[in-house]
């Protein structure tokens, strides 16, 4: 599976848009990109994933380049309780679901 | 819809100790995969169990097992502990086939070795 590499810190302001930033300048055609985020004390909760095309559900968009070198996953408004590691996982879609996570983003969402 | 859940919370255990940690899958789930969580640390596969049979594993020895039962719970068992073994120990179900990849994670197993 291709690595990935986040910054390991970011904050950002209650209300206003979280960016945060993925590279995976190795991955193949057929991996796709997996977000997750684990708040303090808790386990990870996955957030969404994607392939080629943009996409968006009720908690974040993520936006793919179109050479899918790197994505950016955006939580539109944020929230205190936004606050967490975020996780960018790049694996293939095959028979072993085993996901390998780095280290992730720490994201601090200031009032 | 039931969650994850796992059992106990925290435990502490001497070195060269046995323990073994319980999961409960989501309803309807019948993919189970550890994780360890070092401090610090992004998550790191252990294993995978599917219809009662390891489907894949880490980078992690022998002493490192588990189990699945028809019910589709889980447990792991650690033999031998080292201190290195302190850690949150993640269980994880997801249900084979389309959505595989949502994986739904329990609170953790918090492991002291001393």
């Amino acid at each position: 599976d291709a690595k990935t590499t986040q910054p390991p810190s970011m904050d950002c302001a209650e209300g206003r848009a979280a960016n945060l930033p993925c590279n995976h300048s190795t991955i193949s055609g057929n991996e796709y990109v997996y977000w997750y985020r684990q708040i303090h004390s808790q386990g990870p909760q996955y957030i969404i994933h994607g392939l080629k095309n943009n996409e968006t559900n009720e908690m974040a968009s993520l936006i793919i380049t179109e050479d899918r070198k790197s994505s950016t996953l955006i939580l539109p408004h944020a929230t205190l309780r936004d606050t967490a590691v975020y996780y960018c996982i790049v694996r293939a879609a095959g028979s072993n679901y085993q996901l390998i996570w780095g280290a992730g983003t720490k994201l601090i969402i200031k009032p | 819809e039931t969650g994850v859940t796992q059992s106990p919370t925290h435990l502490i255990k001497t070195r060269g100790q046995q323990v073994t940690l319980r999961c409960s899958s989501q309803s309807g789930h019948n993919t189970v995969s550890w994780y360890q969580q070092a401090l610090g640390q992004g998550p790191q596969f252990i294993f995978q169990y599917y219809r009662e049979e390891e489907n894949g594993r880490g980078n992690f020895p022998p002493r490192f097992s588990g189990l699945q039962f028809p019910n589709y719970s889980s447990e792991l068992n650690v033999n031998a502990l080292e201190l290195d073994d302190s850690a949150l120990y993640l269980c994880a179900s997801s249900l084979r086939g389309v959505k595989s990849y949502e994986q739904y994670f329990g609170p953790g197993t918090r492991l002291t070795v001393t």
